[in-house]
């Protein structure tokens, strides 16, 4: 199976604007989804698909893709944004799933 | 209320067997694939097993073909992981987790359980 690869660590300025990155080859084929999972929290999915966000979740969470790379943008993050953000994705023979290792998202 | 409760965890021995159990409400149960993800103490998300709609597997990780069997009962609004031969590895906090899509799936997680801790040690 194929690997995902992510940044271990990202940070943002209050109200700024943050990409979080995934990649793999399996994203060539694949669009990715991502989640959120706050400290003794379950993970909370905030984006999935080619453009499909979830009743509830903020419009400042949007997805993209490119080439072997997936990301994430938070657009005007807030504070309640630090987390862990996971992406996942199908692997490249579409029959088991992956995982990236996850990126702790600091808010400054 | 939308919600998924897992049971079942606990401390094994190294070698012996668990079955850990999930029950859902508040949606249609027997119209979405659903999953087991696990989560290693400090550690990320790796994914289990799935199952379809009618009991047809999606497929398990390699770290868990062989020694672990998914199954649910429509009837009962409930998916079940059958582990055998447990491993210190196997130590997580099991996720049971609802697809996106109806029917088929999608390997998008759209509701999450709070999990229950499965640790092997002797």
């Amino acid at each position: 199976s194929s690997e995902l690869t992510q940044d271990p660590a990202v940070s943002v300025a209050l109200g700024q604007t943050v990409r979080i990155t995934c990649q793999g080859d399996s994203l060539r084929i694949y669009y990715a989804s991502w989640y959120q999972q706050k400290p003794g929290q379950a993970p909370v999915l905030v984006f999935y698909d080619k453009d499909s966000r979830p009743s509830g979740i903020p419009d400042r969470f949007s997805g993209s893709r490119s080439g072997n790379t997936a990301s994430l943008t938070i657009t005007g993050a807030q504070a309640e944004d630090e987390a862990d953000y996971y992406c996942n994705s199908r692997d490249s023979s579409g029959d088991h799933v992956v995982f990236g290792g996850g990126t702790k998202l600091t808010v400054l | 209320e939308v919600q998924l409760v897992e049971s079942g965890g606990g401390l094994v021995q190294p070698g012996r067997s668990l079955r850990l159990s999930c029950a859902a409400s508040g949606f249609s149960f027997d119209d979405y694939a659903m999953h087991w993800v696990r989560q290693a103490p400090g550690k990320g998300l790796e994914w289990v097993s799935g199952i379809i709609w009618n009991s047809g597997a999606l497929g398990y990780a390699d770290s868990v073909k062989g020694r672990f069997t998914i199954s649910r009962d429509n009837a009962k609004n409930s998916l079940y992981l059958q582990m055998n031969s447990l491993r210190p590895e196997d130590t997580a906090l099991y996720y049971c987790v609802k697809d996106v899509s109806p029917k088929s799936g999608t390997y998008y997680f759209d509701l999450w359980g709070q999990g229950t801790l499965v640790t092997v040690s002797s």
